[in-house]
């Protein structure tokens, strides 16, 4: 199985409150991992990436940040939520360069 | 850097008529191709891909060309239904071995009418 899990699938979280977000998968081991951002009607928006324990990079400065301990495990977070951080989050698994991107089912995250 | 540019939607059609989704690409060297889809409220489904230069990826009625020379990579359908109302997806891969991975264009709605 190569399935992705995600959750929660949707979360209402007011402004200036923690985040966070975990993503495992199944699978092959050492896997590259992905988070992705959808904003309402736009395209997709890459804001990390990890090839492997501990080793992140980040695409988009902002207050968002990631983490990844275990090898089939990816989390987002954020110490003080802004309504900019409303969206759909998505993420995406793939075993190497070139090759194409599982995602998972995503989160809808609204700030209030 | 490499860039995606998909036809502005949203696209409304009538069921069975003939679907077209224009991309076309930047990208340094020969990259992967790609076309996902995305029902909604769901993550992003690949829906077909091509690798190199005048391949073409099908899927569940869909098609679409690798055209080096063009750079260019149209998703077709013949028929679409009702059932194929989505957001699609372009998407490129380079070759540079950066685990950077995918480079997507916007995104284009499709909506198909009984």
């Amino acid at each position: 199985s190569q399935t992705i899990h995600q959750w929660p699938a949707t979360l209402v979280q007011p402004v200036g409150s923690p985040l966070s977000l975990e993503c495992t998968v199944e699978g092959t081991s050492n896997p590259n991992l992905y988070w992705y951002r959808q904003a309402a009607g736009r395209g997709l928006q890459l804001l990390f990436y990890s090839v492997g324990i501990g080793q992140i990079s980040s695409e988009v400065p902002q207050n968002l940040s990631a983490s990844r301990p275990q090898d089939r495990q990816f989390i987002l977070s954020s110490k003080k939520l802004l309504l900019s951080d409303s969206g759909f989050y998505l993420c995406a698994r793939s075993f190497r360069p070139n090759t194409e991107a599982f995602f998972g089912q995503g989160t809808r995250l609204t700030v209030v | 850097g490499d860039s995606v540019t998909q036809m502005e939607g949203p696209v409304t059609l009538s069921e069975e008529a003939f679907l077209t989704i224009n991309c076309t690409y930047t990208a340094t060297g020969y990259p992967s191709l790609f076309w996902y889809v995305q029902y909604p409220g769901e993550g992003l489904q690949l829906l077909l891909k091509a690798t190199k230069a005048d391949d073409k990826g099908s899927n569940k009625g869909f098609e679409a060309t690798y055209r080096k020379e063009t750079t260019s990579f149209h998703l077709e359908k013949g028929s679409v239904q009702v059932s194929d109302s989505a957001v699609y997806f372009c998407a490129l891969s380079d070759r540079s071995g950066s685990a950077r991975q995918l480079t997507f264009g916007s995104g284009t709605q499709l909506t198909v009418l009984p």
